[in-house]
């Protein structure tokens, strides 16, 4: 069966170090990656997208990888800080299939 | 731009009426969706446009319907509303291959 996980519901980091969150994914062939911030009541933000034939992408403390033989993206925060405190999710795009999200890791950058 | 707004931000139905929900984007996005999110879980795709006139289903259609009559407009309409029917509903619109951009949600209740 299809499935989409994202590695934990909540992770709590220290401020100042790197957040790493992990997306996985089972039996979808996604065209592209991406990620998304969702502060509570409020719809998600787009942060990152990584298409299929790219292995990394930046921009300024943020970087996501994308492994298609792992089945896998991992999304970096370097240098936490409170103001990171949110709930991130990943989506993919799955040809012939539209976006599909995962359910979400919550961050919290403990000061 | 206002980009993508929805009305109205609340709504308590009870069980068997129907309500329409409003979404509408100046963005000139082809690609419309709407997406429903229960507590502590990822979007889930009801139905999305790829242009006016033009609509298909996502993961969980049941119960719901659209139209799209106009590149900027995409109302979701509940028949019958059940009280699975209770979440928050978010509509987006973006580009072929592009990030989405999310409305601020509609917080439904069903009772």
């Amino acid at each position: 069966s299809q499935k989409i996980e994202q590695n934990s519901e909540a992770l709590n980091i220290q401020e100042g170090k790197t957040a790493t969150l992990t997306c996985n994914y089972t039996n979808y062939s996604p065209a592209y990656l991406q990620w998304y911030r969702q502060d509570p009541g409020r719809g998600p933000v787009f942060l990152l997208l990584i298409r299929e034939n790219e292995k990394e992408k930046r921009k300024e403390r943020l970087k996501v990888t994308f492994d298609t033989t792992l089945k896998q993206s991992l999304f970096h925060i370097t240098a936490s800080q409170p103001a990171d405190s949110a709930t991130y999710l990943c989506a993919l795009y799955n040809y012939g299939q539209n976006f599909v999200f995962g359910p979400g890791t919550r961050l919290s950058a403990l000061p | 731009n206002a980009g993508v707004t929805q009305t109205p931000k609340f709504r308590i139905l009870k069980i068997g009426q129907s309500m329409t929900l409003q979404c509408a984007q100046d963005m000139n996005h082809n690609y419309m969706y709407w997406y429903r999110q229960d507590p502590g879980m990822g979007l889930k795709l009801i139905y999305y446009s790829v242009g006016a006139g033009i609509t298909d289903k996502g993961e969980v259609p049941n119960g719901y319907n659209v139209s799209r009559s106009t590149t900027e407009d995409f109302p979701l309409r509940l028949e019958l509303a059940a009280p699975s029917q209770t979440s928050v509903y978010f509509c987006a619109s973006s580009t072929l291959g592009d990030e989405q951009f999310f409305g601020p949600g509609t917080r439904l209740t069903v009772l």
